[in-house]
């Protein structure tokens, strides 16, 4: 079946640190991945977004590669910020429908 | 550009109570979907409309659970009757059309079932 397993939380980091948030999926298709993040008391934004395998999706200084061969979209931005502070969901869909979302991460970046 | 809007945005209810979320989309969006996410989880699709036709409601508790878009618009999604475990926040997104649009969410209605 289709899923996608995310790095569990709570992430804290001091500002200016380097992140990475971890993100593998099982698809029978040919899925598109995204990051989705919520930002405290927000609905839910996507954040950026690959179609396809070797696609970067990037926005904002987070960058995200479809690895086809390792079937992981992780998550990364060199320098976060407290502005970050959020709960980040990896997703997938197949052909723009059925959707199915990872667990959510927290992160929570300290000055 | 106006987005997905939801009301309630809080609902407190008792068990075996009904309740209905009313969703509208951004206008033009053929595309609409109802999540449920329980707290510490990412949301799980409930039903995806195409205009007014269900493309996709195999996560459904249809024994309590029914969904309707009429008019390929609005959406309102009901419960009838409640368990405690519906708890939830129940999302709604539209998107546009083509699988590589994007999707957009609503604030989500909050229920807490007692």
């Amino acid at each position: 079946g289709n899923s996608v397993t995310q790095m569990e939380g709570p992430v804290t980091l001091s500002e200016e640190a380097f992140l990475t948030i971890n993100c593998t999926y099982t698809a029978t298709g040919y899925p598109s991945l995204f990051w989705y993040v919520q930002y405290p008391g927000e609905g839910l934004q996507l954040l950026l977004k690959a179609t396809k395998a070797d696609d970067k999706g990037s926005n904002k200084g987070f960058e995200a590669t479809y690895r086809k061969e390792t079937t992981s979209f992780h998550l990364e931005k060199g320098s976060v910020q407290v502005s970050d502070s959020a709960v980040y969901f990896c997703a997938l869909s197949i052909a723009g429908n059925q959707f199915y979302f990872g667990t959510g991460t927290s992160l929570t970046v300290i000055p | 550009e106006a987005g997905v809007a939801q009301s309630p945005r809080y609902k407190i209810i008792e068990k075996r109570q009904s309740v209905a979320f009313w969703c509208n989309p951004i206008s033009g969006h053929a595309t609409l979907y109802w999540y449920q996410q329980i707290l510490g989880q990412g949301p799980k699709l409930l039903i995806q409309f195409q205009n007014n036709g269900v493309v996709d409601d195999s996560q459904l508790p249809k024994d309590r659970f029914s969904a309707e878009r009429l008019k390929g618009v609005d959406s309102t999604l009901k419960i009838q009757p409640a368990k405690l475990e519906d708890s939830a926040v129940y999302l709604c997104a539209s998107r546009l059309s083509a699988p590589t649009d994007t999707q957009y969410f609503g604030p989500g209605t909050r229920l807490t079932v007692l």
